[in-house]
């Protein structure tokens, strides 16, 4: 069985633009999570997709925003990019019908904001 | 967000040596997970515990869920050079999920 696939894997964009990350989950995973990892602040949840519907949100600022496709691929998408977005994107997919069952992550997208 | 206590931070062992790590929490949680991570890499799934109290496996490695559901530890038997990496903790309660700050482990062959 295919793992959780990301694309890009790395990215180098300027400060005001606009990114969009893809993630496609395992086969038969409905629920995607996505998470900010930076060496300072550690794993920080985004939010979660089931069914094509945001789930739960963290605490990031309404520049981040996510879908959720009927093939349970996942985008997330960062507006007008800040120095600060700088760091390793990860998707995990999860098999339950809930967050609470074991996550499977993918190997990141390393963004870079210039 | 990150709300877990992991300890050690750092871990400097010689190839051979046991290692422990552990994690503590102010929250309950209804799942812990261990997960390594290889730099440039996501993390991968070491060990899911489910119950209060469960000791579970996985090769050289033993994850217990503590009794008050607020603690876990993980441990390494015979340690590898290829066990470099950082360990990550990781707390479930119902769609809450955190994650320990990690514990980066250094083996010297």
């Amino acid at each position: 069985k295919a793992g959780v696939t990301q694309t890009p894997r790395y990215l180098i964009k300027t400060r005001g633009q606009q990114v969009t990350l893809s993630c496609s989950p395992i086969s038969g995973h409905r629920s995607v999570s996505w998470y900010q990892q930076t060496p300072g602040q550690g794993l920080q949840f985004l939010f979660e997709y089931f069914s094509e519907t945001q789930r739960n949100k963290g605490n990031f600022p309404g520049r981040f925003s996510g879908r959720q496709f009927s093939n349970s691929r996942s985008e997330m998408n960062v507006s007008t990019l800040e120095l600060g977005d700088s760091a390793l994107y990860l998707c995990a997919s999860s098999s339950g019908w809930d967050i609470s069952y074991e996550q499977y992550f993918g190997p990141g997208t390393r963004l870079t904001v210039t | 967000g990150q709300q877990l206590n992991q300890s050690p931070q750092s871990m400097f062992i010689q190839e051979g040596e046991d290692v422990s790590m552990n994690c503590t929490s102010s929250s309950i949680f209804n799942t812990w997970l261990w997960y390594k991570q290889d730099p440039g890499e996501g993390p991968v799934l070491l060990i899911a515990l489910y119950k209060a109290g469960e000791l579970t496996s996985n090769g050289r490695l033993t994850a217990q869920f503590g009794i008050t559901r607020k603690d876990s530890f993980l441990n390494i038997s015979a340690s590898i050079p290829s066990d470099v990496g950082i360990y990550f903790c990781a707390g479930q309660l119902l769609r809450d999920m955190r994650f320990g700050a990690g514990t980066r482990l250094t083996v010297k062959p």
